[in-house]
C-alpha cells in the first residue's frame, strides 16, 4: 500500500457525461501529479499540483481540470467525455516538488 | 523536445538470465532519476531512485541502476531474473532546471518465462 487513495477504482460512464476522480496523496505530501495511461499512449503526465497551486501541465485537454483543496486532496474533472477517454488514470503524490512519488492504485474509466 | 527513452519495448528472457534495461534522457544539468515497476494489473511502484552521490544505486528485489552522466543514461539491471519479475519498467526524470517533474519513458514489458 503505497498510502496514496483514488477513488473510485472504477468507473463506467456514456459519451458526453462528466466525471470526477478523486487523489488523497500520503500523508505529509505536499505534491501531487494526475497521469493518464492508455495501451497506444502510455504513461501520459496530464498535471501537477505543489501545496494547492498549479506546479506543470503536460498533455491535458482543455476538457479536463483538476485542482488541489487545502487540505491537499486532488479531484480531476473530466468532461464531454468520449470513447477514446477510456484510459486507467493515476495519482501520484510526493513530499516536494522532486522527490519520489508514491502512485496510488487508479481509476480505470469506462466511456461507453 | 525533451525527452526520456527507452530502449526496448518488450524483452523476452528465461529464469536466471541477466536483465539490462536502457533509459536515456535528453534534459542536461541537474536529474533525478527514477525507475518505477508496474505489475500486472497493479500501480507503479518505485524500484529504485538516483539524486546524487554513487552513481550505481540499489533498489529492491535485487535491481541496480547505473548513472551515466556522460551518456545520459540510467540503465536499469538484475543479475539473475525471475518469473516474478514479468511486469513493466519505467524509467522517469525530474529536471527542475526545465521544470518538469516525472517525466515518464515509454515503458519496457518484461516476461520472463519459467
Amino acid at each position: 500500500d503505497s498510502g496514496v487513495t483514488q477513488t473510485p477504482k472504477h468507473l463506467i460512464t456514456a459519451t458526453g457525461q462528466r466525471v470526477t476522480l478523486r487523489c488523497s496523496p500520503r500523508s505529509g505530501d505536499l505534491s501531487v501529479y494526475w497521469y493518464q495511461q492508455s495501451l497506444d499512449q502510455g504513461l501520459q503526465f496530464l498535471i501537477q499540483y505543489y501545496n494547492g497551486e498549479e506546479r506543470a501541465k503536460g498533455n491535458i485537454l482543455e476538457r479536463f481540470s483538476a485542482q488541489q483543496f487545502p487540505d491537499l486532496h486532488s479531484e480531476l474533472n473530466l468532461s464531454s467525455l468520449e470513447l477514446g477517454d477510456s484510459a486507467l488514470y493515476f495519482c501520484a503524490s510526493s513530499l516536494h516538488a522532486n522527490t519520489e512519488a508514491f502512485f496510488g492504485q487508479g481509476t480505470r474509466l469506462t466511456v461507453v | 523536445a525533451q525527452s526520456v527513452s527507452q530502449h526496448n519495448h518488450h524483452v523476452i528472457l528465461s529464469e536466471a538470465a541477466s536483465l539490462e534495461l536502457g533509459c536515456n534522457y535528453s534534459y542536461g544539468g541537474t536529474v533525478n532519476l527514477f525507475w518505477y515497476v508496474q505489475y500486472p494489473g497493479q500501480h507503479l511502484q518505485l524500484l529504485l531512485k538516483y539524486f546524487s552521490g554513487d552513481p550505481l544505486v540499489k533498489g529492491i528485489k535485487g535491481f541496480e541502476a547505473e548513472f551515466i552522466k556522460s551518456k545520459f543514461s540510467f540503465n536499469l539491471r538484475k543479475p539473475s531474473v525471475q518469473w516474478s519479475d514479468t511486469a513493466e519498467y519505467f524509467c522517469a526524470v525530474n529536471a527542475p532546471n526545465y521544470g518538469q517533474n516525472f517525466v515518464f519513458g515509454p515503458g519496457t514489458r518484461l516476461s520472463v518465462l519459467p
